[in-house]
């Protein structure tokens, strides 16, 4: 009864490799996020999908492509892999109320390593 | 822009002891404000959060933080120190406006807090 899953948990692979990394929610959001965690345990937020449209997309290299094929799904796409792309990639999701807090829940993490 | 500082990367208590971690924000109106825990090798989990409602917050894992606006904090405290606290502590804050959706949840750098016997 997991409430955010992703897979795979751990991810190692080549540079220049493409891969993806899929999420899942089964708390009946509308909003769902990908966070990057870097090797200092900074968390950013690269994109955010509500009623899957692409809402916020920071400053992140065009390599990583987020589809969001139904609410409880985003999946994230990773062209070209580099070895700066190497940390911890988390998945979110929330319900976006208007004028409420909506607080976020996350996923275990996926582990990507880039050699 | 939003932002939230935590101070002191590292934080290290005795098993007992008091645990004290610090946030500010930076925000002219009160933001929602959240503490989560990471633990080893694990996603982010919710501890307490502050929506207006009262400003001191209680959380899971008995621990507690008090909303101050005229110190403009949210420092996250635990009467006694478990050596099942020991994690990683992300301040968060969330602007509040009236309507929040599509808003970023800004996160500090961490404090990572250990627990000695």
């Amino acid at each position: 009864d997991t409430a955010v899953s992703q897979t795979p948990k751990y991810l190692v692979t080549q540079m220049g490799n493409d891969k993806s990394i899929k999420c899942e929610q089964n708390l009946g959001h509308d909003t769902m996020y990908w966070y990057k965690q870097d090797s200092k345990k900074f968390l950013k937020i690269m994109f955010s999908y509500n009623n899957k449209e692409l809402i916020i997309n920071e400053t992140v290299p065009n390599r990583f492509s987020p589809k969001s094929p139904d609410k409880a799904h985003l999946n994230l796409h990773i062209n070209s892999l580099e070895l700066g792309d190497s940390a911890v990639y988390f998945c979110a999701s929330s319900q976006d109320w208007p004028g409420r807090y909506n607080e976020q829940f996350f996923g275990p993490g996926t582990r990507l390593t880039v050699l | 822009a939003q932002s939230v500082t935590q101070l002191g990367s590292h934080v290290s208590v005795s098993e007992g002891a008091l645990v004290l971690l610090r946030c500010n924000y930076s925000s002219s109106v009160p933001p929602y404000l959240f503490w989560y825990v990471q633990y080893p090798n694990q996603g982010l989990q919710l501890l307490l959060k502050y929506t207006s409602a009262a400003t001191l917050v209680k959380g899971i894992n008995g621990f507690e933080a008090e909303f101050k606006k005229s110190e403009t904090s949210f420092h996250l405290t635990k009467p006694s120190a478990h050596m099942s606290d020991a994690a990683e502590y992300f301040c968060a804050v969330r602007p509040r406006s009236g309507y929040t959706g599509f808003q970023k949840l800004v996160f500090g750098t961490g404090t990572r807090l250990l627990v000695s016997p």
